[in-house]
């Protein structure tokens, strides 16, 4: 296994336009998140997963923001009707068993989103 | 409600000189700190925890960090630092009592070492 995987590295994007990112975490970790990181600012938290559970979604930015996570395995991040704020750097990151406390976090290398 | 405060959003130092990058973080509850190490164009390494115990933590590429529970700080440090440490450091905190790691980060340090 290589990591926490996300595609595209890159996405522009017109505004008005969806946009989907995936994110394929580590295969036996079953805590997955959502972070978006703006210029300048370090990662802000959007969202996470136990398994196929969203178990915190109230820091999604609005209800234009939506995560899955079908099967507890991959996940997917959707931005409806994208605006020229929602350019930043989408991360994703997964962890085993307590998380932070026992593994610390490992992050994929995200997902650049230009809107134009 | 935490929050992460990184001093310094800029700090040049020269090669094979020591480092102190700060940090400083509220809280009314008992927190696990971390510092997250980002290299241009990839994702966060996380360097170091600091979850109980001993109050002065080791990490990855020669780094440590002091919990200072009476200053509420978590300042990372490296004693002799090289070329290939120019990256952007984030320190972040997380509750001890959620039944969830909801990771906040601070607003980075960005650190370059100057030949």
């Amino acid at each position: 296994d290589t990591g926490v995987s996300q595609d595209p590295r890159h996405k522009i994007t017109k505004r008005g336009q969806n946009v989907t990112f995936r994110c394929d975490p580590i295969s036996e970790h079953n805590r997955l998140y959502w972070y978006r990181q703006t210029l300048g600012q370090g990662p802000e938290f959007l969202t996470y997963f136990q398994n196929e559970a969203q178990l915190e979604k109230s820091r999604l930015l609005s209800d234009r923001f939506s995560a899955e996570r079908p099967k507890g395995s991959f996940s997917t991040l959707e931005i409806q009707r994208t605006e020229q704020g929602d350019s930043a750097m989408y991360l994703c990151a997964s962890s085993l068993g307590q998380g932070a406390r026992d593994y610390g976090y490992t992050f994929g290398s995200g997902t650049r989103l230009t809107v134009v | 409600a935490q929050s992460v405060t990184q001093l310094d959003s800029q700090v040049p130092v020269f090669e094979e000189a020591p480092v102190e990058l700060r940090c400083n973080y509220s809280s009314s509850v008992s927190v696990y700190l971390f510092w997250y190490v980002q290299y241009p164009n990839q994702g966060l390494q996380l360097l170091l925890k600091y979850l109980s115990g001993s109050t002065l933590v080791k990490g990855i590429n020669g780094f440590e960090a002091e919990f200072n529970k009476s200053q509420t700080s978590f300042h990372l440090r490296k004693p002799s630092v090289h070329i290939s440490d120019t990256a952007e450091y984030f320190c972040a905190v997380s509750h001890m009592k959620t039944s969830y790691d909801k990771v906040i980060f601070g607003p980075g340090t960005s650190l370059s070492v100057i030949p």
